[in-house]
């Protein structure tokens, strides 16, 4: 089974600011990763995905974020953010193969909010 | 685009009463979730599905059942409403390719359910 925790249920940061979202994963057998963006009253939306390969993959609307295996770490960044980047975000992790079970994990979700 | 389909933005039911969540999805996948989001605790799977009539439990099941008749519909179903599902209920899909699940999921805009 694995798990995904996110370090902050919060993060307030003022426009033009960078930020950084933290995720850590357990997991007994390697994961793909994910980090989806839920606007106000909408659902969610993939912002990027790790498989394999780089560990720095890069989304949409400038986020970007980096694996880091040995720290189990999928931490989300972005260098200059926008009021409209307010919006909670989700990490979450599923393993690559399992027959039916192709269940993703979240964590409980950052809620980012950029102030002018 | 995928696009996943939630029959009700907002809905308001009474104790006891039988209540109907549809999601219908129109990119043919194989996939069907069932989430409900409370604050404070992410997204938690209910149900998912990964092909017509077939189910399996996800993390909270109790109190919830589903159907799939058809490739593109997957419906939730309270059997007896009770206060404690007042929550937001998401739906997503994700393609089943060589049962890997490197995939991302495509989420409906939600349905907030309130039962008084």
């Amino acid at each position: 089974a694995q798990s995904v925790t996110q370090l902050d249920s919060q993060v307030p940061v003022f426009e033009e600011a960078p930020v950084e979202l933290r995720c850590n994963y357990s997991s007994s057998v390697s994961v793909y990763l994910f980090w989806y963006v839920q606007y106000p009253n909408q659902g969610l939306q993939l912002l990027l995905k790790y498989l394999s390969g780089s560990t720095l993959v890069k989304g949409i609307n400038g986020f970007e974020a980096e694996f880091n295996k040995s720290q189990t770490s999928f931490h989300l960044r972005k260098p200059s953010v926008h009021i409209s980047d307010t919006a909670e975000y989700f990490c979450a992790v599923t393993p690559p193969r399992g027959g039916s079970n192709y269940k993703l994990t979240f964590g409980k979700g950052t809620l980012l909010t950029v102030n002018p | 685009d995928v696009k996943v389909t939630q029959s009700s933005r907002y809905l308001v039911k009474r104790t006891g009463e039988k209540v109907f969540l549809e999601c219908v999805q129109d990119m043919d996948h194989e996939n069907m979730f069932w989430y409900r989001q409370d604050p404070g605790l992410g997204l938690r799977l209910i149900y998912f599905s990964y092909d017509v009539k077939m189910k399996e439990k996800g993390d909270i099941p109790e109190g919830y059942s589903v159907s799939r008749e058809k490739k593109e519909r997957f419906s939730l179903i309270l059997e007896s409403a009770s206060t404690n599902q007042t929550s937001m209920y998401l739906c997503a899909s994700s393609p089943s390719i060589n049962r890997v699940s490197n995939q991302p999921q495509h989420f409906g805009d939600g349905t907030r359910l309130s039962i008084l």
